[in-house]
């Protein structure tokens, strides 16, 4: 099946611990993004990565890293988390940067 | 920049209450417009990708319309199960995001 998996889907943390929310597809998909979404916000962007070794910034990655060694993965790190990164994370993947992109299912983060 | 707008941002129907939501944009050089279905706590899902004007998609008791300055979902006859959050989107060939509105809450009761 077709599928965008990320891990973990729930996570309660504490401020400044490093945390890596994982992200994977088996559809051979170029293209990966991470979105946050937020009440009243929306899905904004936190970093796009267009194939392997290539990232870049969204609208909001400040505070987040992201690194695509291999294809299918595409891991967002908190190196220092803080209770404003409390939020639901969505992962994506689409074939290219003008097709359709497919999400996983999110990670519930807070931060306390 | 690109912005998509979306209205209402809340809408309530009667099951078999036929409407619709609107999303307005502005691109420079539109690549596609697409429509997601989100339910509470989970990801979006896909309906429609919409490329030029005047292109129309369907799909059960949605259909979505497209202009050169927004798009439409009309929902006809609509049932419970249609209750979602709907959202729109955009890619440009500015640059290589997809763009999102903030959403448009239907609630349909039976």
């Amino acid at each position: 099946e077709a599928q965008v998996t990320q891990n973990p889907r729930y996570l309660i943390t504490v401020t400044g611990k490093k945390l890596t929310v994982t992200c994977s597809q088996n559809m051979n998909h170029e293209y990966m993004s991470w979105y946050r979404q937020d009440p009243g916000l929306g899905l904004r962007q936190i970093y796009y990565s267009m194939n392997v070794e290539v990232t870049d910034k969204g609208d909001v990655p400040e505070g987040y890293k992201v690194s695509r060694k291999e294809k299918r993965n595409f891991p967002l790190i908190l190196e220092s988390p803080s209770p404003n990164q409390t939020s639901l994370y969505f992962c994506a993947s689409s074939p290219d940067a003008a097709n359709t992109i497919y999400f996983g299912e999110g990670s519930w983060l807070t931060v306390v | 920049e690109d912005q998509v707008t979306q209205s209402p941002e809340a809408l309530r129907l009667q099951e078999g209450e036929s409407s619709s939501l609107n999303c307005s944009y502005t691109v420079s050089g539109l690549r596609g417009l697409f429509w997601y279905r989100q339910d509470p706590g989970k990801g979006p899902e896909f309906l429609f990708t919409l490329y030029s004007a005047g292109e129309e998609k369907e799909k059960e008791r949605l259909k979505a319309t497209l202009t050169k300055k927004e798009s439409f979902l009309h929902i006809t006859a609509p049932k419970p199960e249609d209750s979602a959050t709907y959202l729109c989107a955009v890619r440009s060939y500015n640059n290589n995001d997809m763009r999102f509105g903030a959403g448009t809450r239907l609630t349909v009761k039976p």
